[in-house]
């Protein structure tokens, strides 16, 4: 069955980068795309880019000088690396498959020295 | 950016009711191959979001046809006949026609 799973450090201190693992099973990564959205705690939901099964990649604007998104299709893995982080980006951070069918469970991750 | 609005941002309940949330764009969600991106999350209580309906109307795979979608353009409504306690939780439309692809604030159905 398809199954989404993030990876990644639970804290991180501020200006640092966030490097994030989405493992993902029950697909193909050259078939469908990966989308990572975020959460902050009590907010909403944020998309923040998507890398499409050619490997070609969109990002949110607001998002897109800090923000890098890459896979190994060998590993079935998407990353996610975001830098200079600050407090603003707590948050738990999804990946999710294509037009969001499928979810992971999400991992929290804070931003505080 | 499109500007999601979802309406009401919250709606007390009871088992057995029945209940709509109201979705609007502000841009058209037709995509130029002529489909509307358009779709409903539910997120339960400490839990990641789930899609229910994709593409305006289509219920996803194993959800409850109690779960239904309508509209077009810029208009959307998500119904929900005879709530069970299974369906507490936030609900979410989103738009992937457009980018960034973005998410309505929620709406928040509890018990009364």
């Amino acid at each position: 069955q398809v199954q989404l799973k993030e990876s990644g450090p639970g804290l991180v201190q501020p200006s640092q980068t966030l490097s994030l693992t989405c493992t993902v099973s029950g697909f193909s990564l050259s078939s469908y795309g990966v989308i990572w959205v975020r959460q902050p705690p009590g907010k909403g939901l944020e998309w923040m880019g998507v890398i499409w099964g050619k490997g070609n990649t969109n990002y949110n604007s607001v998002l897109k000088s800090r923000l890098s998104i890459s896979r190994d299709t060998s590993k079935s893995q998407v990353y996610l690396k975001m830098n200079s982080l600050q407090t603003e980006d707590t948050a738990t951070y999804y990946c999710a498959r294509g037009q969001t069918d499928y979810w992971g469970q999400g991992v929290m991750v804070t931003v505080s020295s | 950016d499109v500007v999601m609005t979802q309406t009401p941002p919250s709606l007390s309940v009871a088992i057995g009711q029945s209940v709509s949330i109201s979705c609007k764009s502000s841009q058209s969600l037709v995509y130029s191959d002529g489909k509307t991106y358009l779709h409903w999350l539910l997120q339960s209580p400490g839990r990641s979001p789930k899609r229910l309906i994709y593409q305006v109307s289509n219920l996803g795979s194993g959800v409850p046809d109690r779960f239904s979608g309508t509209g077009s353009q810029k208009d959307f409504t998500l119904k929900i006949s005879r709530v069970e306690a299974e369906d507490l939780g936030v609900y979410y439309c989103a738009q992937t026609t457009h980018f960034p692809w973005t998410f309505g604030g929620g709406t928040k159905l509890e018990l009364k």
